[in-house]
């Protein structure tokens, strides 16, 4: 059962923008934080950002400027916003669910990853 | 944060136990009580899950023969018995603050 479902371009140029939706499936946003997080290629895994189910967003310090999260409620989705791509942004894009606001219980849901490419 | 694990490589004979260690350069003990210090596997091929949360905690559905422990700056994974299915890389996570940290993934495999 596929939790969070990921969707969004993979192959983009430098200085476009990165666009990915994660959907939710069946869903609700409350008491859970909606995070961001990537792995460049052969890499291990690097949280970039998260935002809690009342809008509130926390950006990655390398990214911030650049990086924009956001929540739809009225289509289950929740998505991220990342400009001016480079090559160093290229990795395998996860959504993924945080159980508990004040009490983070983990990461209980990933979405299956996105790879995005930046190549001239 | 910094999240610094060890060892990077696990070989491991089935039914031979595995520790991994994972130490943080600042304490991840709240005032509340709780580490927020948790422990993913990515297996191939996959997304990660998640083993242990709060740096003792069994998540759903995890097998019984993996276990979390530690406090403040110094933590444990312990599997009792390696199984073929427990390859992949394990790393453990800080939420103590943001940005959220990871620590370089152990890649354990079997022998």
């Amino acid at each position: 059962q596929v939790d969070l479902q990921q969707s969004g371009a993979g192959l983009l140029k430098p200085s476009e923008t990165l666009s990915l939706t994660c959907a939710l499936s069946p869903g609700s946003f409350s008491n859970y934080i909606w995070t961001w997080i990537r792995q460049p290629p052969g890499k291990g895994l690097e949280w970039i950002g998260e935002i809690t189910d009342s809008g509130r967003s926390v950006y990655h310090p390398s990214l911030r400027g650049r990086l924009t999260l956001s929540l739809d409620t009225s289509k289950n989705q929740f998505s991220l916003q990342l400009t001016s791509v480079t090559a160093a942004d290229t990795a395998v894009y996860f959504c993924a669910k945080i159980k508990g606001l004040v009490v983070p219980k983990g990461i209980v849901s990933w979405g299956q990853g996105t790879l995005v490419s930046v190549s001239s | 944060i910094v999240l610094t694990q060890s060892p990077l490589s696990l070989p491991v004979t089935p039914g031979e136990p595995a520790s991994i260690s994972c130490k943080s350069s600042e304490s991840l003990l709240d005032s509340s009580g709780y580490n927020f210090l948790d422990w993913y596997v990515q297996k191939p091929g996959q997304s990660p899950q998640v083993v242990i949360y709060l740096g003792s905690n069994r998540a759903s559905g995890v097998p019984d023969r993996f276990s979390g422990s530690g406090s403040g700056t110094d933590f444990t994974l312990k599997i009792r018995r390696v199984e073929a299915e427990d390859v992949g890389i394990y790393y453990c996570m800080q939420g103590r603050q943001t940005p959220r940290t990871f620590g370089q993934g152990t890649r354990l495999e079997i022998k």
